[in-house]
């Protein structure tokens, strides 16, 4: 599991209330990223930070901000949660050695917005 | 716009049969093509990395290939426990942190 852990891994909420969701690693990586799972949809990227207080917008990243202030821990939140981001969101970490490329995936948090 | 197209969408095959899963992908400057295993309820995990045309990687009963418009995942004498959603992603460019990832294959093997 590459050393991520993501909490909680299951939540279930209301429309409207703002909703954190952490993502914790426990070796230094530089890079994280999150990512949101839907049927018909794959994984598509939300944001990403290259190191603290440094980050950036993926493709849906509509609704979503994140902060990092600490290297270990990449925080996603949902200022006003809405139906359609009921989904599985996934953190993933690059490592700077080994496959550079390569991006290892948390377990994921299921989230459910009524 | 960068697109990664898997197919099929599902396959099922007993036991020992042998097959292959297909990622085609249309990118300007592919830096990495990536191949995760997926099963319900987890994260995907990593199985290889493929850079240019004509590489090959093996891991046990599979192997991944690359040409320069797809990507192949080819599974030898497949066992139950091979049983999973197969996803292929793409990086283009340099600097580019983005992956850009097929919508997978649900692969599952009959005993």
């Amino acid at each position: 599991d590459a050393g991520i852990t993501q909490s909680p891994r299951h939540k279930v909420t209301e429309t409207g209330t703002p909703v954190t969701l952490r993502c914790h690693q426990t070796e230094n990586h530089r890079y994280m990223y999150w990512y949101r799972q839907d049927p018909g949809h794959g994984l598509r990227l939300i944001h990403y930070s290259y190191g603290v207080k440094d980050t950036d917008k993926g493709e849906v990243s509509d609704g979503y901000s994140v902060s990092r202030s600490k290297t270990e821990d990449f925080l996603l939140t949902l200022e006003s949660a809405t139906s359609s981001q009921t989904s599985v969101y996934f953190c993933a970490i690059r490592p700077a050695a080994g496959p550079t490329d390569t991006q290892y995936f948390g377990p994921g948090t299921r989230l459910t917005v009524l | 716009e960068d697109q990664v197209t898997q197919s099929p969408e599902a396959l099922r095959l007993q036991e020992g049969e042998s097959s292959s899963l297909n990622c085609s992908y249309t990118v300007s400057g592919l830096r990495g093509l990536f191949w995760y295993r997926q099963d319900p309820g987890k994260g995907p995990e990593f199985l290889f990395t493929l850079y240019s045309a004509g590489e090959e990687k093996e891991k046990e009963r599979l192997k991944a290939t690359l040409t320069k418009k797809e990507s192949f995942l080819h599974i030898t004498a497949p066992k139950p426990e091979d049983s999973a959603t197969y996803l292929c992603a793409v990086r283009e460019g340099e600097g580019a942190q983005k992956l850009v990832f097929g919508q997978g294959t649900r692969l599952t093997i009959n005993p």
